[in-house]
């Protein structure tokens, strides 16, 4: 069973411009949720979608955003950045959103670099 | 907002010792808690789902215990190898399917 995946595994982008990442989750998961991992820091909830709506979404600005689709993967979508956005953007899947039981099965990471 | 703590944050130990670790988590309205591993240059990996007071989940030197009355999980490792060393999450999932991390505990074994 093939697991959940990432691209691009390494970003360099500078301030102002705009990003997106994506993420394939488990076959027959319909979850999928970002994280950011900055410098020092734990993991920071960003957005959580499920059969492609978003049902809920971290302490974030706006211009971070993003979407599912009906294949149910998904794309964060990062717009003006800055300096302090530079971190490790982790996608995770969940067999259904539903229900917090389920163990969340994390891809390998995109590692986003701001200069 | 929901607080989930982890202590201590660091852990330097000597190959064979054993070691345990704390999670920290609100007793109210519990539903679920899930441990991870993160070993570096790797993914988070799950190691258990404890869903009932008083849970105990084993895998291998590894086990956990759940007190979900006054709110903590511990994890413990027998006779920790150099392959142990990782950073140990912890998530308290909710019913509603978020689940929010603690900063970690990151364990070195030292041979």
């Amino acid at each position: 069973e093939a697991g959940v995946t990432q691209s691009p595994t390494h970003l360099i982008k500078t301030r102002g411009q705009q990003v997106t990442l994506r993420c394939s989750p488990i076959s027959g998961h319909t979850s999928v949720y970002w994280y950011q991992q900055a410098l020092g820091l734990g993991l920071q909830f960003l957005l959580w979608y499920d059969e492609g709506e978003e049902r809920n979404r971290g302490n974030f600005p706006p211009r971070f955003s993003g979407r599912q689709f009906p294949n149910y993967s998904s794309e964060l979508n990062v717009n003006a950045l800055e300096l302090e956005d530079s971190a490790l953007y982790l996608c995770a899947s969940r067999k259904t959103g539903t229900s917090g039981r389920y163990e969340q099965y994390f891809g390998p990471g995109t590692r986003l670099t701001v200069t | 907002i929901l607080n989930v703590e982890q202590s201590p944050q660091s852990l330097h130990v000597q190959e064979g010792d054993s070691t345990n670790f704390t999670c920290s988590f609100p007793s109210s309205n519990f539903y679920a808690l899930h441990w991870y591993r993160w070993e570096t240059a790797k993914s988070p990996e799950a190691l258990f789902v404890m869903t009932l007071n008083g849970d105990e989940k084993k895998k291998g030197r590894i086990s956990a215990t759940l007190n979900t009355k006054e709110g903590y999980s511990y994890l413990y490792i027998k006779g920790s190898q150099p392959e142990d060393s990782a950073t140990y999450l912890c998530a308290f999932g909710t019913n509603a399917g978020k689940s929010t991390f603690g900063d970690g505990t990151t364990l070195t074994v030292k041979p």
